[in-house]
């Protein structure tokens, strides 16, 4: 089945400054890129996504973007604040399988 | 906001035990999941379900397990036999429509088998 890489595992930011994580992935039919936040011991939770006939898409801090030709698609948190601190899972499917998950990334935002 | 409410939270569970977890998916949705996350690892797809019957499972979802959405409204997982190996997080997920939609997961029950 698909796998999606995703990178950094862990990463840490100064309070203000501006976070992305990657993650590439093999199959071109891919055509859905969620990205998910978790906190401790909650749910993921849908945070913005992106489909394949957009390059990018921003919702107040945070953006998406997708280089289709690469087949590499990222998160960028700007302006980051303590409450951001959690783990984010890049997601993907293609038509109608499952979403396949990354390994996610534990951010931390120090204050 | 509509949610996805799973019970119990927490459950432990005696190695060979059969335990039972329950998810309430958002009422108009369609499409239902079961995925589980061992502890610091990946979320991890187990199986998926529509129209009363699994439209996809993985590998993982073996004759151990089962689901079914018995009263319209209720979606469970059985696990028949529990091992060590099946503690983890247990996140149920639904969505309106197939495809190009994200998931709505629930706040996840965490089994613990001793």
């Amino acid at each position: 089945g698909e796998n999606v890489e995703q990178h950094p595992s862990t990463l840490s930011v100064q309070e203000g400054d501006s976070a992305v994580i990657k993650c590439t992935y093999s199959d071109s039919a891919s055509n859905y890129f969620p990205w998910y936040k978790q906190e401790l011991g909650k749910g993921p939770q849908l945070i913005i996504d992106i489909r394949s006939n957009v390059g990018e898409k921003k919702d107040q801090r945070i953006a998406v973007t997708l280089n289709k030709t690469a087949k590499h698609f990222s998160l960028h948190i700007t302006e980051t604040q303590p409450e951001d601190s959690a783990v984010y899972f890049c997601a993907l499917n293609s038509g109608n399988t499952p979403l396949v998950f990354g390994k996610g990334t534990r951010l931390s935002v120090i204050a | 906001e509509p949610e996805v409410t799973q019970t119990p939270s927490h459950q432990v569970t005696q190695m060979g035990q059969e335990v039972i977890l329950r998810c309430v998916p958002i009422s108009n949705h369609l499409y239902f999941y079961w995925y589980r996350q061992i502890l610091g690892q990946k979320v991890e797809f187990l199986v998926s379900f529509y129209n009363n019957e699994i439209s996809e499972k993985s590998e993982i979802f073996d004759d151990q397990f089962s689901v079914e959405r018995p009263d319209g409204s209720n979606f469970t997982l059985k696990i028949r036999s529990t091992k060590l190996e099946d503690s983890a997080m247990y996140f149920c997920a639904s969505a309106p429509l197939q495809g190009e939609y994200g998931y709505t997961f629930g706040s996840g029950t965490r089994l613990t088998v001793v």
